[in-house]
């Protein structure tokens, strides 16, 4: 199995709500990702999970909030988002280590549009 | 602060043309250098390379790595409108914690 699957695909949402995005992978893999991407952007890191423990918080508003229940979920959680929030959420999942840890595994990514 | 960068941003060809596209890296604690293609939805990784000078190969497609110069190429030969897409470069580094590095990306066009 060498999957990770998001859901929602699609999310829209007003600036009131709460919403989550989740993520599950069945690889094995220790380190799991979040990344936004803009329309003609590429991914851009929001957070790293690396053994269920946040290791990389690339100065996210705390609108977002990453959680980590186990070695194979990944949630983001989401609350009174902006307009410009609105982008492709995208969740990966790799192996921890050196040397070249190997490919990034990518979901199909939730679409996300805040009115 | 890690930086890659791809070149050109965006390239339109015919069915049948080779296309070489660039990426360089400035980054700390180089592990790997992956390419990727994306459409309209996620990234499908491509290759990853870690060697200098090791070709990797997939059909149409090639990549090598020169780490002492800090860049990659893809190869595309023999085109077809299929390959259309962004073509990402991507490096995998450690600072403070394991991250993928992504460049902005060329957009291919192959016209028929």
């Amino acid at each position: 199995d060498t999957e990770v699957t998001q859901t929602p695909k699609h999310l829209v949402m007003g600036m009131t709500n709460k919403k989550s995005l989740k993520c599950e992978q069945h690889m094995g893999h220790r380190a799991m990702y979040w990344y936004k991407q803009k329309a003609k952007k590429p991914p851009e890191l929001m957070f790293v999970y690396s053994y269920e423990k946040l290791s990389i918080n690339e100065s996210v508003p705390s609108r977002f909030s990453p959680e980590c229940p186990n070695s194979s979920l990944l949630n983001l959680h989401l609350h009174a988002l902006q307009p410009e929030d609105s982008a492709l959420y995208l969740c990966a999942s790799s192996q921890v280590g050196g040397g070249g840890t190997g490919e990034l595994f990518f979901g199909e990514g939730s679409r996300l549009t805040v009115l | 602060e890690d930086k890659v960068v791809q070149s050109p941003l965006s390239l339109v060809v015919h069915e049948g043309d080779t296309v070489t596209l660039n990426c360089s890296y400035e980054v700390t604690n180089f592990r790997s250098l992956l390419w990727y293609k994306q459409e309209k939805k996620a990234p499908t990784f491509l290759f990853m390379l870690t060697s200098s000078g090791i070709e990797k190969k997939s059909g149409r497609l090639s990549s090598i790595l020169d780490k002492k110069e800090l860049f990659s190429i893809l190869n595309i030969t023999a085109t077809q409108t299929g390959d259309s897409a962004v073509y990402l470069c991507a490096v995998e580094v450690d600072n403070y914690g394991q991250n993928f590095v992504f460049g902005p990306g060329t957009r291919l066009s192959v016209l028929p």
